[in-house]
């Protein structure tokens, strides 16, 4: 079946860092793929996605590439602040006729300290 | 506009007691989904309404637990005869449509401990 592999945590970098969150997905078909993100205390709330291969998502200076090659939807942001603590999701969704089932990595937590 | 709201938001029971969670998703959105996330762990899907077609219920880890969908608006996801496993954070979400490329909006969850 379908799944995804995200990068174990928890993460901790100083302010400023760049930062990567490696995510791998295997699908049977050609998912589109997304980060949500929960800040503390919050729910989930989407971050980015793409919907075909090489499209790059971005938002809030994150970024990822849907990489087809490698299957891969590495989360990254070059200078992290401390408003970035979160737990952040890798997700992928299928079409056709699996529409509407999603899958979730472990999700890993990032925080950022000053 | 109202995101999507789930009640009760903590729900503490006793084994073998029955209980029903409820989902109200954004108003127009056709595609509702209900997750499971237990502590330290991704989200697991349960159950997915698209409109009027036959909900996808292959998530629903055993037969005690079932949803409905009522109206394509109100959702009510069912655990009988709660087991501890059972505990977890229940989300609900809901989307435009059910396309793969659609966001989904998640509710704040509903926590439930089984004792």
């Amino acid at each position: 079946g379908d799944s995804v592999t995200q990068m174990e945590g928890p993460v901790t970098l100083s302010e400023e860092a760049f930062l990567t969150i490696n995510c791998t997905y295997t699908a049977t078909g050609y998912p589109s793929l997304f980060w949500y993100v929960q800040y503390p205390g919050e729910g989930l709330q989407l971050l980015l996605k793409a919907t075909k291969a090489d499209d790059k998502g971005s938002n809030k200076g994150f970024e990822a590439t849907y990489r087809k090659e490698t299957t891969s939807f590495h989360l990254e942001k070059g200078s992290v602040q401390v408003s970035d603590s979160a737990v952040y999701f890798c997700a992928l969704k299928m079409g056709g006729a699996n529409a509407g089932k999603s899958t979730f990595g472990d999700g890993t937590t990032l925080t950022v300290k000053p | 506009g109202a995101g999507v709201s789930q009640s009760p938001s903590n729900k503490v029971t006793e084994k073998g007691k029955d209980v029903e969670l409820r989902c109200d998703p954004i108003s127009g959105h056709t595609a509702l989904y209900w997750y499971r996330q237990s502590l330290g762990q991704g989200l697991e899907f349960l159950i997915y309404f698209q409109g009027n077609s036959a909900p996808d219920k292959s998530g629903l880890p055993s037969d005690r637990f079932s949803a409905e969908r009522t109206g394509g608006s109100v959702s009510t996801l069912t655990i009988q005869r709660t087991q501890q496993e059972d505990s977890a954070v229940y989300l609900c979400a809901s989307s435009l449509e059910g396309l793969a490329g659609t966001e989904q909006f998640f509710g704040p969850g509903t926590r439930l401990t089984v004792l």
